[in-house]
C-alpha cells in the first residue's frame, strides 16, 4: 500500500515569509507525528496528533510554528515568518496506534525547507 | 530530560567483517527502535524492542535490548557494502533519537 506522502519535497522561501508544508499519512494510522532534521539539532520531535485529541505541542520551537490536522487525516505543518535557523527537512510520520505495541513510525520522504 | 546516545558516530568498516553499534539511553523506556536512512532520503525502520532481553534479527542485523542497564546494541555480521547507511536508534513515543552512527563498509 501507499506510504506516508509529503509536499513538497522542496521549499525554498526568503526570510520572513510563511510556509505550509503538507503531509499524508497512511491509511488507517490514526498517529501522526512531525520532526525535524537538521545539521546541528539532528533529529527532533516537533508534534504529535493522536485521533481527536488535543494535540501534543510540546515540541515546537516557537510560536511561529503551528499544525493542524483535518479529518483525522492530512496534516499541515504551518511556519509563520520563516527565519533562516528553520532551514531543515521536516519529517512527517505515522503510525497505526500511540502508545500500543503497533505503533512502529512510517516515516515519509520529507520536506527540505531552505529559508534564505 | 531524555537523552540517547550512539556510539561510535563513525564507522568505517572492511566487507566480512563483524561490529556492534551501542545505544544508551538516559531514563526508562518501555520501547526502542532502530532506524536506517541512506543519503537524501528518509527513515525505514528496522527493528522495535519492546521487552528488556528482546532480540531480533534480520538479515545481517540483529538487535537486542537491556533495559535494565538503558543499552541497545545493533550487531553487524559479516557485513556488504550494502548495508553502509546512517544508523539511529530511538527511545519513546515521542521519538528522542540519538545522534545517528554513519556506516561506510569498504569492499
Amino acid at each position: 500500500g501507499a506510504g506516508v506522502s509529503q509536499s513538497p519535497s522542496n521549499k525554498v522561501t526568503e526570510k520572513g515569509k510563511d510556509v505550509e508544508l503538507r503531509c499524508d499519512p497512511i491509511s488507517g494510522h490514526t498517529a501522526l507525528y512531525w520532526y525535524r532534521q537538521s545539521l546541528g539539532q539532528g533529529l527532533e520531535f516537533l508534534i504529535y496528533f493522536q485521533g481527536n485529541s488535543a494535540p501534543d505541542k510540546s515540541g515546537l520551537p516557537s510560536d511561529r510554528f503551528s499544525a493542524e490536522r483535518t479529518g483525522g487525516s492530512v496534516s499541515t505543518l504551518t511556519i509563520q515568518r520563516t527565519q533562516q535557523e528553520d532551514s531543515a527537512v521536516y519529517l512527517c510520520a505515522s503510525s497505526r496506534l500511540a502508545g500500543g505495541f503497533t505503533d512502529t513510525q512510517y516515516f515519509g520522504p520529507g520536506t527540505r525547507l531552505t529559508v534564505l | 530530560e531524555l537523552k540517547v546516545e550512539q556510539n561510535p558516530l563513525f564507522l568505517s568498516m572492511q566487507e566480512g567483517k563483524n561490529y556492534t553499534i551501542y545505544c544508551n539511553y538516559s531514563t526508562t523506556s518501555d520501547r526502542l527502535y532502530w532506524y536506517r536512512q541512506d543519503p537524501g532520503k528518509s527513515l525505514e525502520s528496522l527493528f522495535v524492542l519492546l521487552s528488556n532481553g528482546a532480540v531480533k534479527q534480520e538479515g545481517r542485523l540483529m538487535a537486542s535490548l537491556d533495559t535494565k542497564a538503558r543499552l541497545s546494541t545493533l550487531h553487524i555480521t559479516a557485513a556488504v557494502h550494502d548495508l553502509s547507511a546512517t544508523y539511529f536508534c530511538a527511545v519513546a513515543q515521542k521519538l528522542v533519537f540519538g545522534q545517528g552512527t554513519r556506516l561506510t563498509i569498504n569492499p
